[in-house]
Formats: C-alpha cells, sequence, structure tokens
C-alpha cells in the first residue's frame, strides 16, 4: 500500500498565475476527494470523483477552481488567478466507495499566494 | 448539511493521565464518525472511528463513544504519552450517509507535558 500521493508538496505563486496540484490515490480505490485546509481549522470539503465523475463540488468551490479525473486514477486540481486567500494545504483523500468506507488523506499540498 | 461542534479547542494534560474530546453533531441521520490524529505539516491519520450501530468502540489506550440520541460522540485517550500531542479533530458525514464528504470539526490541540 503505498498510500495517497499528492505533488508537489508545496507551491510558492505569485498572485494572479495559475497552479495545478495532482493527486495519485491508492490503486484500487474509485473515490477521490478533495478539501481544503487553512491554519487553525479542519479540512473543507470540496469535491469528490467517483471513477472519472465528478459528482458533487462544494460551493468553497469558485470558478476559478477546476478538478479533473480523466481516465479514473490520478486527479488535478487547477486554481486559475491565483489570490492570497486561495493560500492553504490542499489535501487528497480517496477511498473503496460506497457506504461505510475509510478515506485515507494524502500529505497534501501547501500553496502560498504571494 | 452536518454541523459538528467540538470542545475544547486545547487540551493540556500530564503524562498518564487521561484526555477526553467532544464533539456534538446536527444530522440524526449521521452513521460514521471518524477521528483523525493531525501532527504539525502532516495529514490527518485516521486513529479510530464508530458507526452508529455501537455505543462505544475501543483500540488501545483510545476508545469513541457515541450517544445517538444527545448526538454527540467523545474521543477518550488514557495513559497519555507526549507522542499522543498534536490536533485532534472529529468529523461526521454531511448528508449523513456514511461517504467520504465529512465535516470536521474546528479540531483540538492537545498536548501532553512528560
Amino acid at each position: 500500500d503505498t498510500g495517497v500521493s499528492q505533488d508537489p508538496r508545496h507551491k510558492i505563486t505569485k498572485r494572479g498565475q495559475n497552479v495545478t496540484f495532482r493527486c495519485d490515490p491508492i490503486s484500487e480505490h474509485n473515490r477521490l476527494y478533495w478539501y481544503r485546509q487553512t491554519l487553525g481549522q479542519g479540512p473543507e470539503f470540496l469535491t469528490y470523483f467517483q471513477n472519472e465523475a465528478q459528482l458533487e463540488k462544494s460551493r468553497l468551490l469558485s470558478d476559478r477552481f477546476s478538478a479533473e479525473r480523466p481516465k479514473g486514477s490520478f486527479s488535478t486540481l487547477e486554481i486559475q488567478r491565483t489570490e492570497q486567500g486561495d493560500s492553504a494545504m490542499y489535501l487528497c483523500a480517496s477511498s473503496l466507495g460506497g457506504k461505510g468506507h475509510t478515506i485515507y488523506f494524502g500529505e497534501g499540498s501547501w500553496l502560498t499566494v504571494v | 448539511g452536518e454541523n459538528v461542534e467540538q470542545h475544547p479547542s486545547t487540551l493540556s494534560v500530564q503524562e498518564g493521565d487521561s484526555a477526553v474530546i467532544k464533539c456534538t453533531y446536527s444530522d440524526s441521520a449521521s452513521n460514521y464518525f471518524p477521528w483523525y490524529k493531525q501532527e504539525l505539516g502532516k495529514r490527518p491519520q485516521l486513529i479510530i472511528d464508530i458507526r452508529s450501530n455501537v455505543g462505544e468502540k475501543k483500540d488501545q489506550r483510545i476508545a469513541v463513544t457515541l450517544n445517538k440520541t444527545a448526538k454527540h460522540f467523545s474521543l477518550h485517550i488514557t495513559e497519555t504519552q507526549p507522542e499522543d500531542s498534536a490536533v485532534y479533530f472529529c468529523a461526521a458525514p454531511a448528508g449523513g450517509t456514511s461517504y467520504g464528504k465529512l465535516t470536521f470539526g474546528q479540531g483540538t490541540i492537545l498536548t501532553v507535558h512528560p
């Protein structure tokens, strides 16, 4: 079990630039989730996929954010025209899907917008 | 949607003492309650979870209790050790179903003094 991996682990970008994060879930997991966590807060749900289908998006996910999971394996989260308020840790998680299956988090991608 | 309240926000104990963290939830349909431990700069790691068909679950020094009538659940850590120091988050499924769209509490910073 290699766990959920995320890349890059840290990203510093200038305001207005675009950034993309990648997540590779645990290999047999068909559900993939993106969360955002700011300092001193718990993770907040952004979106999730079952296989390649994006089934739900939080209202936190503005139109500058887009997530894809084209082949039902890895996923990307892109933020366009970054703002300072986007600075956070972006956590990916995966699960086997269905009810009652535990989700496992990756180490996260830290974004700092300067 | 689900609302999760967690208390206390900080907890300081001496090594060997017990620690208790409490959470309340709002959606009576919620049926799965995980607890995550997060060390500084690391990912949230599942330490224990409970499903609504049981009232208590133990795993070595960690236990979780659930009171569905009162809609609250608690984490109990006995014989605390300095390595238990971390931020602990409770969570409940947003929308009541037990899949990975979780609503997290605000977190409890636990400090165990040697």
